[in-house]
């Protein structure tokens, strides 16, 4: 079966400190990768994708994520955080065939520290 | 515009009681989806429909009753609820179930089951 692994719980950084979230998906086939955010009290929003082409996207916010197919991994990076990014964030993945719908990670919460 | 707008946003009811929640986007979007989120959990899938039909259900008791009477709105009708199903359920949709989708969550309803 599908999974999707983040391996921080919660991280805690204080502002200016550098991000990477690491996540993991165990499928062999093709996925199509998100990064999700939920800041407090607020609704998910997507802060990036990939489905195909440059391994290294870019989002919304100054984030990036690098698709590293050997290593099925789809970190999350940001060279550095501000307040404003505390929040939960969620490595998510869909199977490409027949549109399957998300399949995602036990979330990390990030607490930045001004 | 990537709004899904969702109603009520909380909600408090009795084990015997009957209660919908609704969900609607106007994005011209054909696949619509229901999930649920426990408190610091992911977002767990529930329902999937595409093109006003019921494509999946992930074997969801059936107290949960989904219901897509247009390409615009989708319900969730709750009858003789568990006070375990207290939860935030999030409703998303994507243009299709199609191979590269991306889907936009709505803010979600609060539910707390007495």
């Amino acid at each position: 079966a599908q999974s999707v692994s983040q391996h921080n719980h919660h991280v805690i950084l204080s502002e200016a400190a550098s991000l990477e979230l690491g996540c993991n998906y165990s499928y062999g086939g093709t996925v199509n990768l998100f990064w999700y955010v939920q800041y407090p009290g607020q609704h998910l929003q997507l802060l990036l994708k990939y489905f195909s082409g440059d391994p290294l996207v870019k989002g919304i916010k100054g984030f990036e994520a690098e698709f590293i197919k050997s290593k099925f991994s789809f970190n999350l990076r940001k060279p550095s955080v501000q307040w404003s990014d505390t929040a939960e964030y969620f490595c998510a993945a869909a199977r490409r065939e027949a549109g399957t719908a998300l399949i995602f990670g036990k979330g990390t919460t990030l607490s930045v520290s001004s | 515009d990537t709004e899904v707008t969702q109603t009520p946003k909380h909600l408090v009811m009795g084990m015997t009681n009957k209660k919908s929640l609704k969900c609607e986007q106007h994005m011209g979007h054909r696949a619509m989806y229901w999930y649920k989120q426990k408190a610091k959990k992911p977002p767990e899938l529930m329902f999937v429909y595409s093109y006003e039909k019921l494509s999946i259900n992930e074997s969801v008791p059936s107290r949960f009753s989904p219901e897509c009477p247009n390409s615009s709105l989708l319900n969730l009708h709750l009858h003789a609820l568990q006070p375990e199903d207290s939860a935030l359920y999030l409703c998303a949709s994507s243009r299709e179930r199609g191979q590269e989708e991306t889907q936009y969550f709505g803010p979600g309803t609060r539910l707390l089951v007495l």
